[in-house]
């Protein structure tokens, strides 16, 4: 029940094409559905993050999709650049309570 | 642009030996945590840390670990005696508000123990 499910392990985009990164959950009480991007040799970075209230959020390239009902949602990116290229987590959270990250997706856009 | 800070970059050690991971939260933050990434694994929770005391932790969280914030600006994870499987990176996050909103994570520790 506190697991989060993401797919495609890993994705190969050409440059200016759509990346979709797909998560699934099953525990109805998460709240918060944050994106991190990571660098190698980095640490996770905060890209952008939606509540169950809203259906949608659009931050430059990055959309998030989110379906309550299916519980699911995904990290659209948009005009995808090589430099986008990293591992992307989702990640759920109950209020109050510590992240559950997904397995990751490693992305890399062609030039 | 304020950041969380974590040293040292790579820390290896014996099996069997202590060692204590450093943390400088971003500074008006209140919440502070630990989480650990196994090498091509996800990112896994250790402990959170509010008000000077553990508010949750999980199941790797057991006896050889401790937290600790012994003044206003550092946060420590401590492993007592390390083991082989201890090897992973070391992240430690910080949020201002309410628990894990928002959280910014540090560029990590390398933990390798051999």
């Amino acid at each position: 029940q506190q697991q989060v499910k993401q797919s495609p392990q890993s994705l190969i985009v050409q440059k200016g094409g759509i990346s979709i990164i797909n998560c699934a959950y099953e525990n109805t009480a998460f709240d918060y559905f944050p994106w991190y991007q990571q660098f190698p040799g980095k640490g996770p970075a905060l890209l952008i993050a939606i509540r169950p209230d809203v259906s949608e959020k659009k931050e430059g390239r990055f959309t998030i999709s989110f379906n309550k009902s299916a519980k699911q949602f995904s990290l659209h990116i948009m005009d995808s650049q090589p430099g986008d290229s990293a591992t992307y987590f989702c990640a759920a959270r109950i209020y109050g309570q510590n992240f559950v990250f997904g397995p990751g997706t490693r992305l890399s856009v062609l030039p | 642009e304020p950041e969380v800070t974590q040293t040292p970059s790579h820390q290896v050690t014996q099996m069997g030996q202590e060692v204590i991971l450093r943390c400088v939260p971003i500074s008006n933050h209140l919440y502070f945590y630990w989480y650990r990434q196994i090498l091509g694994q996800k990112v896994e929770f250790l402990v959170s840390f509010y008000n000077n005391e553990i508010s949750e932790k999980s199941e790797i969280f057991d006896d050889q670990f401790s937290v600790e914030r012994p003044d206003g600006s550092n946060f420590t994870l401590k492993i007592r005696s390390t083991k082989l499987e201890d090897s992973a990176m070391y992240f430690c996050a910080s949020s201002v508000k309410a628990p894990n909103t928002e959280a910014f994570f540090g560029q990590g520790t390398r933990l390798t123990v051999v």
